[in-house]
C-alpha cells in the first residue's frame, strides 16, 4: 500500500463543534505531517511528527490539535474554528530525513 | 529564516518549446532542495530532487549555490506537462518542507 488515505473528504463544521481529521499511511514511514493550504496558495506547514512525537509545531493556534496515535496514523482535531480556517487540509508521510513526502489528497474544511 | 521564491505565477509555453520555471531560495546552511507537482485532479507528488541528480519525465534542475537557484527545465514541453509545480527546501537535519509560492505551466498545443 503507498497512499496515504485522508478522511473525511469534505467537512462543514460550526465554530463550536468539535471535530477531527483522520490520516493513515502503511508504508512505514516515521515522519508525518499536517499542512493547511489555501486557494491558490502553497501548501503551509503546520505540525510534523517524528517517531510519533511531535517534533514541529508553526506556531499554530490551540484550537488545531495534532495527535499521532501509532506509527501509521495521524489525527487533527478542531475545536472552536474561526471561518477563515476554512482550507483543504493535507497530510504526508516520509521516511525520516529523506524529504520525499507522500502527500494525501486532503480534507476539504469549511468553517461556518 | 529560509525562503523559497518562484517568481512566476504563471507560464504559458508552446508544446515542443523549452521549459524554465524559476526558483531562488535563501537559507543559511547547506540547502536539500526538491520539485514537486501536482497535475489536475491528483495529488502533490514528488518530481525530482537535486541531490539525485537524476532525470524525470524529461526534467532536469541543477542546484546553484552562488545564485542560490534550482530552476526546474525541459528541452521540447509536451501537453501532459500542465500542471501546477511547487519548488520546497528542506531544512537541514529535521524534516521540515517549506514550498514556494507556485508556478502554473500550461503547455499551448
Amino acid at each position: 500500500d503507498t497512499e496515504v488515505t485522508q478522511t473525511p473528504k469534505h467537512l462543514v463544521m460550526g465554530m463550536t463543534n468539535k471535530k477531527s481529521l483522520k490520516c493513515e499511511q502503511h508504508m512505514g514511514h516515521r515522519a508525518m505531517y499536517w499542512y493547511k493550504q489555501k486557494a491558490k496558495k502553497p501548501p503551509e506547514l503546520m505540525f510534523v511528527y517524528s517517531y510519533e512525537k511531535l517534533s514541529i509545531n508553526e506556531s499554530v493556534p490551540s484550537r488545531f490539535s495534532p495527535e499521532c496515535p501509532n506509527s501509521s496514523l495521524l489525527n487533527l482535531h478542531l475545536h472552536a474554528l474561526q471561518p477563515e480556517d476554512s482550507a483543504l487540509y493535507l497530510c504526508a508521510s516520509s521516511q525520516i530525513g529523506i524529504g520525499e513526502l507522500f502527500f494525501g489528497e486532503g480534507s476539504r474544511l469549511t468553517v461556518l | 529564516a529560509q525562503r523559497v521564491t518562484q517568481p512566476e505565477k504563471l507560464l504559458s509555453v508552446f508544446k515542443g518549446a523549452p521549459v524554465e520555471l524559476k526558483c531562488n531560495y535563501s537559507y543559511s546552511g547547506s540547502p536539500e532542495l526538491f520539485w514537486y507537482v501536482q497535475y489536475s485532479r491528483q495529488r502533490l507528488q514528488l518530481l525530482l530532487r537535486h541531490i539525485s541528480r537524476e532525470s524525470i519525465k524529461g526534467f532536469t534542475a541543477d542546484l546553484n549555490k552562488g545564485e542560490t537557484s534550482f530552476h526546474l527545465k525541459k528541452p521540447f514541453a509536451q501537453e501532459e506537462d500542465s500542471a501546477m509545480y511547487y519548488c520546497a527546501l528542506k531544512d537541514f537535519g529535521n524534516e521540515k518542507l517549506t514550498f514556494g509560492t507556485g508556478t502554473r505551466l500550461t503547455i499551448i498545443p
